[in-house]
């Protein structure tokens, strides 16, 4: 069975411009989440998808957002790049069981940002 | 914001040695999870622990649940140099929350 895939495995981007990164989630799960490690500031929930809808968000500005598609992959946006969004990227998928804090996450390899 | 904490933040073992560690969280839980990371790449689930669990075990892995005291611990028995990595104890209500972590370097 596939596991979670992320892409590109790298991006490079400079300030202003905006990055696309795509997560392709394990076959038959419907939950996408989005999370940044950056360093010193360790693993930070972003976003939830679910059945195609936003469930909720972490405490970052608008200029992150995002997608779920009708085959449940999903794209974050970062739009106007800052120098602080170089980071690695982390997606999740889990099956949603309709019960919040019961769904193994797992994560793909993720994709590493860096703004110059 | 950072619900767990682990300790201790590095750990240096010889090959054949187990390794300890521990994880203190803030608010009550599901269940917590840990996660192995190696060299900065994707997270590797290990186990997951639900609340009114208070031991789990899965091949040289064991953790701990004491919901009383808000604490986890990892144990990985007879450690190997593929065991080098980081460590993460998360909590999970919807979303994971994620300690700084613990590195763990076993030496050959």
């Amino acid at each position: 069975e596939a596991g979670v895939t992320q892409s590109p495995t790298h991006l490079i981007k400079t300030r202003g411009q905006q990055a696309t990164l795509r997560c392709s989630p394990i076959s038959g799960h419907t939950s996408v989440y989005w999370y940044q490690q950056a360093l010193g500031l360790g693993l930070q929930f972003l976003l939830w998808y679910d059945e195609g809808e936003e469930r909720n968000r972490g405490n970052f500005p608008p200029r992150f957002s995002g997608r779920q598609f009708p085959n449940y992959s999903s794209e974050l946006n970062v739009n106007a790049l800052e120098l602080e969004d170089s980071a690695l990227y982390l997606c999740a998928s889990s099956e949603t069981s309709g019960r919040a804090g019961t769904d193994t996450q797992y994560f793909g390899p993720g994709t590493r940002l860096t703004v110059l | 914001s950072q619900q767990g904490e682990e300790d201790p933040q590095a750990l240096s073992i010889q090959e054949g040695e187990n390794a300890t560690m521990n994880c203190s969280y803030k608010t009550s839980i599901n269940n917590l999870q840990w996660y192995r990371q190696n060299s900065g790449r994707g997270l590797v689930h290990l186990i997951l622990i639900r609340s009114n669990e208070r031991e789990k075990h899965s091949g040289r892995l064991r953790v701990t649940l004491d919901t009383s005291k808000k604490s986890s611990s990892l144990l990985i028995t007879a450690s190997r140099a593929a065991d080098t990595a980081s460590y993460f104890c998360a909590t999970h209500d919807y979303k994971l929350s994620f300690g700084a972590g613990t590195t763990v370097t076993v030496r050959a």
